[in-house]
């Protein structure tokens, strides 16, 4: 298991366009999360998963954006009628549980520009 | 609800020197602690963390962090900054009782090493 993958590294789409990005977490990892990163921000929060249930959404995550984990593994993003504002770094991490290997593992990201 | 306080947006530092990237935090129960690095269009990448044990944390790359829990720091320290260093610093928090183990991220401190 190489870490955290996720897919596409960048996206360019047009405004009002859907776009979906995807996140493999560590296999052995029952939590996944996802942020949102502007330039010169440290990243927000968005959405949170233990195995395949969300369990958390920010207000951040308007409507247009759904996110699933079937089956608890991985993960996908959905952006629907993008907009200029949506443009950003999306970071997905996973973790395990509770104890002293507690810690999180970022992918690399996908970087997002909607023109 | 958690918080992380990165106070300076910017650390200069010449090559060889010390190098002190402060963070304060708060949040209700027991404390999680990491600081990631994120060098540019990149992912973060895992520096280090405080779970329990022993106040002074050493992680990768010659830093090291100190737990103080009366002025609710966790300020990530090098003996002698490399060029190599320049990058952005995030500090975050994270209570594995409380919002689901989710990290809420300082706003980042920029470092720039001279030669």
């Amino acid at each position: 298991d190489t870490g955290v993958s996720q897919d596409p590294r960048h996206k360019i789409t047009k405004r009002g366009q859907n776009v979906t990005f995807r996140c493999d977490p560590i296999s052995e990892h029952n939590r996944l999360y996802w942020y949102r990163q502007t330039l010169g921000q440290g990243p927000e929060f968005l959405t949170y998963f233990q195995n395949e249930a969300q369990l958390e959404k920010s207000r951040l995550l308007s409507d247009r954006f759904s996110a699933e984990r079937p089956k608890g593994s991985f993960s996908t993003l959905e952006i629907q009628r993008t907009e200029q504002g949506d443009s950003a770094m999306y970071l997905c991490a996973s973790s395990l549980s509770l104890g002293r290997d507690y810690g999180y593992t970022f992918g690399s990201g996908t970087r997002l520009t909607v023109v | 609800a958690q918080s992380v306080a990165q106070p300076e947006d910017q650390v200069n530092v010449a090559e060889g020197n010390p190098l002190t990237v402060k963070c304060t935090y708060s949040v209700s129960g027991n404390p999680y602690l990491f600081w990631y690095v994120q060098y540019p269009n990149r992912g973060l990448q895992f520096l280090l963390k405080y779970i329990t044990g022993d106040n002074l944390v050493k992680g990768s790359y010659g830093f090291e962090a100190e737990f103080n829990k009366s002025q609710t720091s966790f300020h990530l320290k090098k003996p002698s900054a490399l060029v190599s260093d320049s990058a952005l610093y995030f500090c975050a928090v994270s209570s594995p009782t409380d919002s689901w183990g989710k990290l809420q991220f300082g706003a980042g401190t920029q470092v720039v090493v001279t030669p």
